[in-house]
């Protein structure tokens, strides 16, 4: 059975700061791997899908790397802001077709 | 092309009367999954549907609760004699194919939660 963990479980950073979010998962025979932000209250936004034949995928700030073989992501956040204030959820798809998800890391920026 | 809707977005129930959630997946998606997510915990898959079959019903308590995603209309997620330890958010997410090895990604909905008094 799949497991996924996210490490750190809370961070709190000021403005400015590079960031690494780790995603870490036991059965490395997966499919993708996609990072999502979600708000307070709010539904999740996908932020970037990595399929598992590339090494990494980029959308504005946001950087994220796959290393199948050692069962990790890591996803990197550029000069962070205020507003990057979330939490941040890794999902693991592998052979069963149903995404697994970690708990996520609650991201604080402050100014 | 609006987005997952999930409808409504905060339910009140006491305990014994019934849940109904409702979920419309973004337009041409015909593959539904729902997840429950509790307070300090991750996302936990409860079942995946296709229009009228359900593919995956292996996170959904075998009692009270029920799901169906017919040919017309959402894709409605039931609980029937709602107890306390049901309230929690309920969340949708829609993909166009289901999740393959060449495709696989997942659109989420705002949420329902539900409380149950």
């Amino acid at each position: 059975k799949q497991e996924v963990t996210q490490i750190p479980a809370a961070l709190s950073v000021p403005e400015g700061e590079n960031l690494v979010l780790n995603c870490s998962f036991t059965d490395s025979a997966i499919y993708n791997l996609q990072w999502f932000r979600q708000d307070p209250g709010k539904g999740l936004t996908s932020l970037l899908l990595i399929q598992s034949s590339q090494r990494e995928q980029t959308s504005g700030r946001l950087n994220a790397s796959l290393d199948k073989s050692s069962g990790r992501s890591t996803l990197y956040i550029a000069a962070s802001q205020p507003g990057d204030s979330a939490t941040y959820l890794c999902a693991v798809l592998g052979g069963s077709y149903i995404p697994t998800f970690g708990r996520g890391t609650s991201l604080i920026v402050h100014p | 092309n609006a987005g997952v809707m999930q409808n409504p977005r905060h339910l009140v129930r006491r305990r014994g009367q019934e849940a109904r959630l409702r979920c419309s997946p973004m337009k041409g998606h015909s593959h539904v999954y729902w997840y429950r997510q509790l307070p300090e915990e991750g996302l936990k898959f409860m079942v995946y549907l296709q229009k009228e079959n359900i593919i995956d019903e292996s996170g959904m308590p075998k009692e009270r609760f029920s799901a169906e995603f017919p040919k017309e209309g959402p894709s409605i997620l039931r609980i029937q004699q709602v107890v306390r330890g049901d309230s929690a958010a309920y969340f949708c997410a829609s993909s166009p194919n289901g999740l393959t090895a060449n495709t696989g990604e997942l659109f989420f909905g705002e949420g329902s939660r539900l409380t149950v008094l």
